[in-house]
């Protein structure tokens, strides 16, 4: 088993660009989620997906939206990047919120 | 909104000493309480977790406590090691589908 997969690890964009974050699992969860870490502010939910055919809103939605494309894979894009969007991002899945939750490696995103 | 909060956000121990991270929470139907810890450049990883119907859980050199009517949970490790560096995380749910982390404690453990 990979776990949780995302790609890429890194990226550089310049303000305005736009890209899609990749993330996969391959333990038939039924939740998955994406992050985003910052220094002192612990890991901020964006979106997430509890099922597949549903999304939802988390703490920190702006400036992003989210496809559940099947039950493995939920994508994050990024239409018009900005420099607060620098940070790094995490994809997670769950099989219940009273499960472990499962964190991809990561992907460290620089806006310029 | 709901929330956890999470104290200290940094925390230096000697080797061999004991490190308490405590946080508490807002929503009194929580009921699972996971920590995780992440190391330098690392996903994070479930470490322990304790449920509602249970005061204290332990894992070896790792105990975590919770308090119901106060509404806050401690991870506690015991003879620290340089290994237990990290940021440690606590969460709490925020309904059946999701967690809420707190802002996460950088320890260090100074040999």
């Amino acid at each position: 088993n990979a776990g949780v997969t995302q790609t890429p690890k890194f990226q550089v964009l310049k303000t305005g660009q736009s890209m899609t974050l990749q993330c996969a699992q391959d333990m038939n969860h039924n939740s998955m989620y994406w992050y985003r870490q910052d220094p002192g502010m612990g890991l901020r939910l964006i979106y997430y997906s509890a099922s597949e055919g549903t999304t939802d809103k988390g703490e920190v939605p702006n400036g992003y939206n989210v496809s559940r494309l099947n039950k493995r894979e939920f994508s994050l894009r990024l239409e018009s990047a900005a420099p607060s969007q620098t940070s790094v991002y995490f994809c997670a899945s769950i099989q219940r919120v009273y499960n472990e939750q499962f964190f991809g490696p990561g992907t460290r995103l620089t806006v310029l | 909104g709901e929330n956890v909060e999470q104290h200290p956000s940094t925390l230096s121990v000697q080797e061999g000493d004991s490190a308490v991270i405590k946080c508490t929470y807002s929503d009194s139907a929580s009921n699972y309480f996971p920590w995780y810890k992440q190391e330098l450049g690392k996903r994070p990883q479930l470490i322990i977790d304790i449920r509602s119907n249970v005061g204290e859980k332990k894992d070896q050199r790792i105990a975590v406590t919770l308090n119901k009517t106060a509404k806050h949970f401690s991870l506690h490790i015991t003879e620290t090691q340089p290994e237990d560096s990290a940021v440690y995380f606590c969460a709490a749910p925020l309904s059946t589908n999701k967690l809420i982390f707190g802002t996460g404690t950088l320890l260090a453990v100074q040999p």
